[in-house]
């Protein structure tokens, strides 16, 4: 059974950074596009970023583009997001997907990122 | 970025009938190698992730429902529920994964009339 569990949420301060982590199980990272949604308290989703199966395919929205880094552990078959210079506009529920050209059929269920002094 | 723009904002249907969301997107989500059209739904409840319903425009995944239909061609796609079922009420999200940013619609918030 395909899981994924992400961690790392919590209060931080305006400029300040937190790494997320999003533990897969039930599949191979290495063999999967993996993403980032968020979602702002009461707003629609939005797509933060991705990396193919390869890593040599990244991209970002541009609002956190040169702030955020998507990497990945493969032996620990885990996906982070590193976020730096955090500011309010940030603060949001994040999620982790699995997706290819399907769409994102798989999604864990969230750690929220408060961004406030 | 290609914007996706659904309609409508909101949406209030009687148990029992039709509902139909609509996406239009900005520019072509389609390959010319294989025409497919790289468009998904989503049904997000209250406290929960959203959950793929449609994928490829037209692809119902596995395990939803069958009064649950995408059509769509160019740059115009539908979600339709044929049968409105009370578990239905959910915010309804389209997405492009074409060309990155993968990019959202706004949401189109479905109830019960």
């Amino acid at each position: 059974e395909v899981q994924l569990v992400e961690s790392g949420g919590g209060l931080v301060q305006p400029g300040g950074s937190l790494r997320l982590s999003c533990a897969a199980s039930g599949f191979s990272l290495s063999h999967s596009w993996m993403h980032w949604v968020r979602q702002a308290p009461g707003k629609g989703l939005v797509w933060v970023s991705h990396i193919n199966s390869d890593r040599n395919i990244i991209n970002y929205v541009d609002s956190v583009r040169g702030r955020f880094a998507i990497s990945r552990d493969d032996a620990k078959n885990t996906l982070f997001l590193q976020m730096n210079s955090l500011t309010a506009e940030d603060t949001a529920v994040y999620y982790c997907a699995r997706g290819g050209d399907s769409g994102l059929p798989y999604w864990g269920q969230g750690t929220l990122v408060t961004v406030s002094s | 970025d290609i914007v996706m723009t659904q309609s409508p904002d909101s949406l209030a249907v009687s148990l029992g009938e039709r509902a139909t969301i609509n996406c239009k997107s900005s520019q072509s989500v389609s390959s010319s190698s294989d025409n497919k059209y790289s468009v998904a739904w989503y049904q997000q409840k209250p406290g929960q992730p959203p959950k793929l319903l449609i994928y490829r425009a037209s692809t119902r995944e596995s395990g939803v429902p069958d009064r649950f239909s995408g059509s769509g061609s160019g740059t115009d796609f539908t979600l339709t529920i044929s049968s409105l079922q009370a578990e239905d009420v959910a915010v309804y999200y389209c997405q492009q994964y074409y060309t990155a940013p993968d990019t959202f619609g706004q949401g189109t918030k479905l109830e019960i009339k």
